[in-house]
């Protein structure tokens, strides 16, 4: 059965600062991940994904992610925070032809 | 033109009544979903319609009945709306063999 989990449930960063957000899976199979957005009020927004092509994905707003097979981990990173990326964020894996499951979020906290 | 559209946006309603949510898509997916997230920001799967079939009903109330008139639409009618229904129900679209959703913009239900 496939799970996510997000380490931390908040991350603050000052402006300018690097964002590390934390993500580990669980797959039975070769999965397919992915890192939404979502801003106050507002439905999700993906971030990008990985399906099996390039380790290292780019996304869309400056953010980037690794997938590592040997530590089962698809961190979320953005070399410099910007106070427009204070949000919530969620990690989330699919085997394909199954629903996706979401981590619990990890809210960006970013200070002037 | 709205990807996934969901209404109404909001809504407040006295327990016991009955209420529906309206989604369609038009980004000519095969696959719709409802999602409910709580107050912590924990997202659920609840029901999934691939071509019109129900192929996910998570364990959810029979109070909740998803409806799927067509591929574009998929409706979630809730009776004897209780307390604890309060939430944020979005609704989803992919192709099903992808996994990528895109969401909609949340219906906020405050069940008093």
């Amino acid at each position: 059965a496939q799970s996510v989990t997000q380490l931390g449930s908040h991350v603050s960063v000052s402006e300018g600062a690097l964002v590390l957000l934390r993500c580990n899976y669980s797959s039975s199979v070769p999965p397919y991940l992915f890192w939404y957005v979502q801003y106050p009020n507002q439905g999700l927004q993906l971030l990008l994904k990985y399906t099996s092509a390039a380790t290292l994905v780019k996304g869309i707003n400056g953010f980037e992610a690794e997938f590592k097979k040997s530590e089962t981990s698809f961190h979320l990173t953005k070399p410099s925070a910007h106070m427009s990326d204070a949000a919530e964020y969620f990690c989330a894996v699919s085997e394909g032809y199954s629903t996706l499951t979401f981590g619990k979020g990890t809210m960006l906290l970013v200070s002037p | 033109d709205t990807a996934v559209s969901q209404t109404p946006k909001y809504l407040v309603t006295q327990m016991g009544n009955d209420k529906s949510i309206k989604c369609e898509q038009n980004l000519g997916h095969d696959t719709m979903y409802w999602y409910k997230q709580d107050s912590k920001k924990f997202l659920k799967i609840m029901f999934s319609y691939n071509n019109k079939e129900l192929i996910i009903n998570e364990t959810v109330p029979n109070r909740f009945s998803p409806k799927s008139p067509d591929k574009a639409h998929l409706n979630l009618h809730i009776n004897s709306l209780e307390l604890g229904d309060s939430a944020v129900y979005f609704c989803a679209s992919s192709f099903r063999e992808y996994g990528e959703l895109f969401f909609g913009e949340g219906s906020r239900l405050t069940v008093l």
